[in-house]
């Protein structure tokens, strides 16, 4: 069974700098990776999607990349910002016939000004 | 707007009695999936269904049921057999990929806080 780990479980960081989140899992045949930002009491909203064949996917200060064959992929946060002060959670979508999402529990942020 | 969207945002719940979370989108997608998420835990999938008129157990079945009659509705029942409801709930749809069994970005509705009295 595909395992999701995300590693550290918080993080704090000053104003400016750059977040290095991280999300790792057990079983490399995936379909894709998506990183979701959660607020609060909110639900999840979608950041990126990284299909396997891909390497990284960027927008705007964000970029993700996947490494399929060490079971990792990270995202890189530029420049952050308090309003970037979240929950980050990590999916890899399987490639059984059900194509199940399996989570991590996430990396909580705090961006302190 | 395209989206998805639940109802209510909070649920109280009584012992022994059933209630229905609802779940509604209008993104053409073919699959919906149940999360349930508890604090400092990720999701944990409860009920997906891939097709209108069929649905598959997740991880958490248990103490709870689902039907898919029509395609952008996917409603969720907390059943008394639920010994520990108190949780929130996130719906989620998501498009068939290119691939047999795949599926691509998934889309989330904004949660249902259900709590037992």
């Amino acid at each position: 069974k595909q395992e999701v780990t995300q590693i550290p479980a918080a993080l704090s960081v000053p104003e400016g700098e750059n977040l290095v989140l991280n999300c790792s899992f057990t079983d490399s045949a995936i379909y894709n990776l998506q990183w979701f930002r959660q607020d609060p009491g909110k639900g999840l909203t979608s950041l990126l999607l990284i299909q396997s064949s891909q390497r990284e996917q960027t927008s705007g200060r964000l970029n993700a990349s996947l490494d399929k064959s060490s079971g990792r992929s990270t995202l890189y946060i530029a420049a952050s910002q308090p309003g970037d002060s979240a929950t980050y959670l990590c999916a890899v979508g399987g490639t059984d016939s059900w194509g199940k999402f399996q989570f991590g529990a996430g990396t909580q942020v705090v961006v302190t000004p | 707007d395209g989206g998805i969207t639940q109802s209510p945002k909070y649920l109280f719940r009584k012992e022994g009695q059933n209630v229905t979370l609802s779940c509604e989108q209008n993104l053409n997608h073919d699959a919906m999936y149940w999360y349930r998420q508890d604090p400092g835990q990720g999701l944990r999938l409860i009920y997906y269904s891939q097709i209108v008129n069929d649905f598959q157990k997740g991880d958490i079945a248990e103490g709870y049921s689902v039907s898919r009659e029509k395609k952008e509705s996917f409603p969720l029942t907390v059943t008394s057999a639920q010994k520990n409801p108190t949780a929130f709930y996130l719906c989620a749809s998501s498009i068939r990929g290119k691939e047999a069994g795949s599926y691509n970005e998934q889309f989330f509705g904004p949660g249902t806080r259900l709590t037992v009295l």
